[in-house]
């Protein structure tokens, strides 16, 4: 059982724009901790892919942008393309539990 | 250009030990916390340990807590967890990660290594 909830798996057609949330609590997300996302092709390992407030490192495309607001944030990515087929993760802090937390992942499907 | 590479990793009997490495390079390690994150097969990330830069302070999961010991050597450029009284549960690929972070809570990891599996079966 994750301390962030995300949903299982999310699809789109090469083109669309499918959003990821990632659930928190007033003791990680709430409490003002930033949300990072990360993004996991098979086999290989997270890379770092943006911000709760969207700040992306450099040569991440502009199509994924990120979001917060209270106990929660969202993952955006538009114009969806094949090679965004991977699992994608968010990440905080909870103080609370004095630790870092990670959602469960997401799975997205590009149809 | 950053690289953080890990090593160690094997089958062993439960409540056996192993000790991973995370060879880093393209940074001043010494500047960085660093970090242990694993994944369980088919599952998702689980955040580990901790060690502060100099090597002064650390933190553990609850579940490892007792068990495994984060340290580093800023000399050799390496960062180390021993793991003894391994369990099946523990069996995953280990990451090391380097974290951005203005202090010692919080942050993100904006580097990681490729992952040494762990397996612990008999």
């Amino acid at each position: 059982q994750s301390v962030l909830t995300q949903p299982p798996s999310v699809s789109g057609a090469p083109g669309q724009r499918v959003t990821i949330s990632c659930t928190g609590s007033s003791s990680n997300i709430g409490a003002g901790y930033n949300v990072y996302w990360y993004q996991q092709l098979p086999g290989t390992a997270p890379k770092f892919l943006i911000s709760g407030n969207s700040d992306r490192p450099s040569g991440v495309p502009d199509r994924f942008s990120g979001s917060k607001s209270g106990t929660s944030a969202s993952l955006a990515i538009t114009g969806l393309q094949a090679e965004d087929e991977a699992d994608y993760y968010c990440q905080s802090y909870d103080i609370s539990l004095s630790l870092w937390v990670f959602g469960g992942g997401t799975k997205v499907t590009v149809l | 250009e950053v690289q953080l590479v890990e090593s160690g990793g094997g089958l062993v009997q439960p409540g056996g030990s192993l000790r991973l490495s995370c060879a880093a390079s393209g940074f001043t390690f010494s500047n960085y916390w660093m970090h242990w994150v694993r994944q369980a097969p088919g599952k998702g990330l689980v955040w580990v340990s901790r060690v502060q830069s100099d090597g002064s302070a650390t933190r553990y999961a609850d579940s490892v807590k007792g068990r495994f010991t984060i340290s580093r050597d800023n000399a050799k450029n390496t960062l180390y967890l021993q793991m003894n009284s391994l369990r099946a549960e523990d069996t995953a690929v280990y990451f090391c990660a380097r974290v951005i972070a203005a202090s010692g809570t919080g942050g993100y990891f904006d580097y990681w290594g490729q992952g040494t599996l762990v397996t612990v079966s008999s």
